[in-house]
């Protein structure tokens, strides 16, 4: 029964070799978010898609990147992976809706370890 | 930007009832407050949300006092399951294109013990 599922759950990658993490859904939401969480702190936003509307956090480094080929899919692409991008990438939906709470849905994230 | 603030930890037994306060004194007319909840290794779960007064479900309590300064989440008869980190969050608005902000504080560690 996941809704929003990312895989893989733990990736290891070199320093400075690209890695792509990926998340599907199956409740059709039309905003999917990317949240980066460090260790012992709290998800901070990286970029949401609105449909196919990609908007970028002011903060968020140019090293990520992220592609939504429809739907259901959403990848988040690190170009050149710093020991500093060591971290949890969790992927949320949402279903935007006029006037009316939205909550998000998370997956269970992927734990990003940098060699 | 509307900000919260709450208790770094928590400590309980089963059994108790848990009642975690969240201030957020420049909240905005239109913010609603939501609690979430995450467990190590795994994403926030969206626990309860209110606008005013107070909200249940199955889960838990929401209070909200007349001014929405503060609000607080109850967990009625906490098992060691309980165990975990809550976030409290202010909604801060819609944004660009869709979709809806949080910005999560540092969130209150829960413990639970026999």
């Amino acid at each position: 029964d996941a809704m929003v599922i990312q895989n893989p759950r733990y990736q290891v990658t070199q320093f400075g070799k690209p890695v792509t993490l990926s998340c599907s859904q199956t409740l059709n939401h039309n905003v999917m978010y990317w949240y980066q969480q460090k260790s012992s702190q709290a998800p901070k936003l990286l970029f949401h898609y609105y449909d196919k509307d990609f908007n970028n956090e002011a903060d968020t480094p140019d090293n990520f990147q992220s592609r939504r080929p429809n739907t259901s899919f959403c990848f988040l692409d690190i170009r050149s992976p710093g020991l500093g991008d060591a971290a949890m990438y969790l992927c949320a939906t949402s279903q935007t809706r006029t006037g009316g709470f939205q909550p998000q849905h998370f997956g269970d994230g992927t734990r990003l370890s940098i060699l | 930007l509307a900000k919260t603030t709450q208790p770094i930890s928590m400590d309980s037994y089963e059994g108790q009832e848990v009642n975690i306060t969240c201030s957020h004194n420049n909240i905005a007319t239109n913010d609603y407050i939501t609690w979430y909840q995450q467990f190590p290794s795994q994403g926030p779960r969206f626990i309860i949300q209110g606008y005013k007064t107070k909200v249940t479900n199955e889960v838990a309590s929401l209070f909200i006092p007349a001014d929405r300064k503060s609000s607080t989440l109850s967990l009625p008869r906490v098992s060691l399951s309980d165990t975990a980190v809550y976030y409290c969050l202010v909604d801060d608005g819609e944004l660009t294109g869709g979709g809806n902000k949080l910005t999560f504080g540092t969130g209150t560690q829960l413990k639970v013990e026999l």
